[in-house]
Formats: structure tokens, C-alpha cells, sequence
């Protein structure tokens, strides 16, 4: 069955570190990866998505992720955090045949002055 | 535009009332999704939507009813929730029913069952 692994539940980073958030899948043919962000309160903004080509992906606010197929990961980095990049990120994976996105159960970034 | 909107932002109900969760977009979409996103946890599908017609539900609760009037309408119609039903609703929509699409989500709707 498919499924996608956000393996840290909370990530705490000082302003101007670099960010890395880790995302796993697992689903049997070339995935549709995508990575979310949700500030308090608010719906999810996509940040970036992955389908094929080129395995490094840029997103919107200086976001990448880079996609791995021999380690089934697909995890999102920042080279400088700014205060407002705290929020909960979500990895995704598309299913193909049906009309599904499984969420990851979310990363929360913390960011420290 | 790409804008999803929900409304109400927030909503109270008893366990007795009838409430409805509105969600509008003007993309040209023609797949919508409701999503529930208890604290702390990832949103849950609940129902999809493709060109106008019910595509999933995913074993919700009949309490839970969902509408699409025309292709830029989604509703909820809610009718004797429980207190666990509480949580930010999320309408989304895409292109199309695709799995490679971008969804677009709205803000929510906060809604808390008394």
C-alpha cells in the first residue's frame, strides 16, 4: 500500500541555518510527489511538486527537494530559514488510478532568533 | 484567481442543528475534494468531487452530506454531529481528478460540535 513517512514531528532551526525536512515513500511506480506548507490556522499552499525529469525540483520561497528513487525519498530543503518559513509541512504522494493524496503526518518547524 | 473560498470562517453548532460548509472557486476546476484536519494531523480525505459528480467518500458518516450545485459550488451539509466531529474542514480543488495535479486549498472552516 502506499504511504509517505515524515520521520521528525517537530524540526527547530535558527534564522538563517539551513533547513533540511526528510519525506519517504512508498508506492510502487514513479511517484507524484509533492510538498505543502500550512501556516496556523490556515489550508495548505503547495511548495513544489516532482513527476519526472529532472530529480531536483525548485519550489516557491527559495524551496528544492530533491527526488531519490533508490532511497524512495523525496525531502525538501531551504539553504537559509526566515522567521516566517515556521509553520507544518506536509509531504504528499499522488496515486495513480484513483483520485487520492496521502499526506505525511507533517513536520513543524520552529524557528529560533 | 486562484483562490479557493470557505465559508464561514468559524462555526459553533449543537448536536441537533443542520449547518452548511460552503466552498467556492473560479479556476475553471472541475475536481473538489473535502478534507478534515483534526489538530496536529494531516488533513483526511472525505469526499471527491469530478465534474460534478460524487467520485469518492470515503466511508463518512451520513451526518456528513456533500452537494456540488455546478462546477465552482461545493457544500457540506451538516446534521447531528458529535463533539469528535470537530476540526478544520478544507475544501480543495485541481484541474482535474488527476493524481498529478496541484490542489488549491482554502483557508478552512473551524467548526466546533457542542
Amino acid at each position: 500500500a502506499q504511504s509517505v513517512t515524515q520521520p521528525d514531528i517537530h524540526i527547530t532551526v535558527s534564522e538563517g541555518a539551513s533547513l533540511e525536512l526528510r519525506c519517504n515513500y512508498s508506492y510502487g511506480a514513479t511517484p507524484y510527489l509533492f510538498w505543502y506548507v500550512q501556516s496556523p490556522g490556515q489550508g495548505l499552499q503547495l511548495l513544489l511538486k516532482y513527476f519526472s525529469g529532472d530529480t531536483l525540483v525548485q519550489g516557491i520561497k527559495g524551496f528544492e527537494a530533491e527526488f531519490k528513487r533508490s532511497q524512495s525519498s523525496f525531502n525538501l530543503r531551504k539553504p537559509s530559514v526566515h522567521w516566517s518559513d515556521a509553520a507544518e509541512y506536509f509531504c504528499a504522494v499522488g496515486v495513480t488510478g484513483g483520485f487520492k493524496t496521502i499526506f505525511g503526518a507533517g513536520t513543524r518547524l520552529f524557528v529560533k532568533a | 484567481d486562484t483562490e479557493v473560498t470557505q465559508t464561514p470562517k468559524h462555526l459553533v453548532m449543537g448536536m441537533t442543528n443542520k449547518k452548511s460548509l460552503k466552498c467556492e472557486q473560479h479556476m475553471g476546476h472541475r475536481a473538489m475534494y473535502w478534507y478534515k484536519q483534526k489538530a496536529k494531523k494531516p488533513p483526511e480525505l472525505m469526499f471527491v468531487y469530478s465534474y460534478e459528480k460524487l467520485s469518492i467518500n470515503e466511508s463518512v458518516p451520513s451526518r456528513f452530506s456533500p452537494e456540488c450545485p455546478n462546477s465552482s459550488l461545493l457544500n457540506l451539509h451538516l446534521h447531528a454531529l458529535q463533539p469528535e466531529d470537530s476540526a478544520l474542514y478544507l475544501c480543495a480543488s485541481s484541474q482535474g481528478p488527476s493524481p498529478s495535479e496541484t490542489q488549491y486549498f482554502g483557508p478552512g472552516t473551524r467548526l466546533l460540535v457542542l
